[in-house]
């Protein structure tokens, strides 16, 4: 299966700042979901969007989709050092798992 | 809840050698996935089994890996023989498959393997 594809590859921020991370996948979808990995670390689940939603928020993440371009973005408002980590999202389509995007290494500095 | 767990969570080992990672899902999820991570491929799925049973092995890379999944409870993933280029992170991830499910994995801290 393919891999969705994310922009930036790489960000360093400002504490306080916003991020914005964006995927694109080639194929139909039923839900899109965000997961951040901590160096060192398992995948955590952030949010998921379904293909219905265009929109969906949780705390200072908001997730957009877009299928008519299959893109997806995830904004991270006001960030926090701590927010630094990798960033994945990951698409399900018909066959009901996961296909990962490359990633977005997020640096928030203090 | 621990979480998935996976042991070794790092090995080192010799070309030519046999190696066996373990997994044990959350209790209750039915949905087991193998994932093998790497900076050159990222973040690659291996195989998943749903009710203990594989569903979908087209990631195994080679008949070198082998998969299995003897309960609900446990599973096995085994490289033999071992070779330089298996070195990487394999995760475990789990979930719950059944209607209404939200399809989150969730994913155990991963085995950090090294093949010299």
């Amino acid at each position: 299966s393919q891999q969705g594809e994310e922009d930036p590859q790489a960000l360093s921020i400002q504490e306080g700042e916003n991020a914005t991370m964006n995927c694109s996948y080639k194929t139909s979808i039923n839900n899109l979901q965000w997961y951040r990995q901590n160096s060192g670390r398992g995948l955590v689940h952030l949010i998921l969007i379904r293909s219905n939603e265009r929109e969906k928020h949780s705390g200072r993440l908001r997730v957009t989709l877009d299928t008519s371009k299959k893109s997806s973005s995830l904004l991270i408002t006001a960030s926090r050092a701590a927010d630094t980590a990798s960033y994945f999202c990951a698409f399900s389509g018909s066959a009901r798992q996961l296909t990962f995007g490359s990633g977005t290494q997020l640096t928030v500095l203090p | 809840d621990a979480g998935v767990i996976q042991s070794p969570r790092h090995e080192v080992t010799e070309m030519g050698q046999e190696v066996t990672l373990r997994c044990k899902p959350i209790s209750g999820h039915n949905s087991l996935f193998w994932y093998r991570q790497t900076m050159m491929r990222g973040l690659e799925l291996l195989i998943y089994f749903n009710n203990n049973v594989p569903i979908d092995d087209s990631g195994m890379p080679e008949d070198r890996f082998s998969a299995k999944m003897p309960n609900a409870s446990f599973s096995t993933l085994k490289i033999q023989p071992s070779e330089p280029r298996d070195s990487a992170v394999y995760f475990c991830a789990s979930r719950w498959s059944g209607t209404g499910a939200r399809e989150t994995q969730y994913f155990g801290p991963g085995t950090r393997l090294l093949v010299l």
